[in-house]
């Protein structure tokens, strides 16, 4: 089974208007990573945080990261119509030999 | 282009035929991984390689899977006796060594598998 789990399912907003979507896992990790998916792409690294770190930021992009609460949310600013597409976090273990997915965020920006 | 490919992109197969599927990292990436991914779910993780060697595999990947990392550059995912269960979305990511700043994952774009 997946480790992490993204809330919510799915989010439907305007063009203009912040996403915000979170990210629960369960075990102790060494980094928390989100990841974009476009309908019928491949999956895109967007942002990691580390799991000492509390807060990363990278262009529209903010990450926090809450390891006592095992949580992490992802906040997209000033949303387009382009930024429409499935998002994942993915969490990895100290020796990077597995990393567990959750099962998205699907956002639909409307223009 | 240097980023990762695989082939075939699509297959479809009858059921009880093996498949095989190709992986070409991106090149001085030593460490490789396989996922599948199903409509509407996450990548699940299936196994991984560093260099040539498999240190992780998943208790999900039954004995009719199989992979190979030949002399740590391309990588092969083979099913055998394929069931419809099978069908999915194959990705393979490849990731350099752990450094400051090079844990994430390159993706290609999948091999997708239809059974019937």
């Amino acid at each position: 089974s997946q480790q992490g789990e993204e809330d919510p399912q799915a989010l439907s907003i305007q063009e203009g208007e912040n996403a915000t979507m979170n990210c629960s896992y369960k075990t102790s990790i060494n980094n928390l990573q989100w990841y974009r998916q476009n309908s019928g792409r491949g999956l895109v690294h967007l942002i990691l945080i580390r799991s000492n770190e509390r807060e990363k930021h990278s262009g529209r992009l903010r990450v926090t990261l809450d390891t006592s609460k095992k949580s992490s949310s992802l906040l997209i600013t000033a949303s387009r119509a382009a930024d429409t597409a499935s998002y994942f976090c993915a969490t990895a273990r100290y020796n990077f030999n597995k990393f567990y997915f959750g099962s998205g965020t699907k956002l639909n920006v409307k223009p | 282009d240097t980023g990762v490919s695989q082939d075939p992109r699509h297959k479809i197969t009858k059921r009880g035929q093996n498949v095989t599927f190709r992986c070409d990292p991106i090149s001085e990436h030593n460490r490789l991984y396989w996922y599948r991914q199903t409509l509407g779910q996450g990548p699940e993780f299936l196994t991984y390689f560093q260099n040539e060697a498999q240190l992780e595999k998943s208790r999900l990947l039954s004995d009719r899977f199989s992979a190979e990392r030949p002399k740590g550059s391309f990588s092969t995912l083979e099913i055998q006796r394929t069931e419809q269960g099978d069908s999915a979305m194959y990705l393979c990511a490849s990731s350099p060594s752990p450094g400051r700043d090079s844990y994430e994952q390159y993706f290609g774009p999948g091999t997708r598998l239809t059974v019937t």
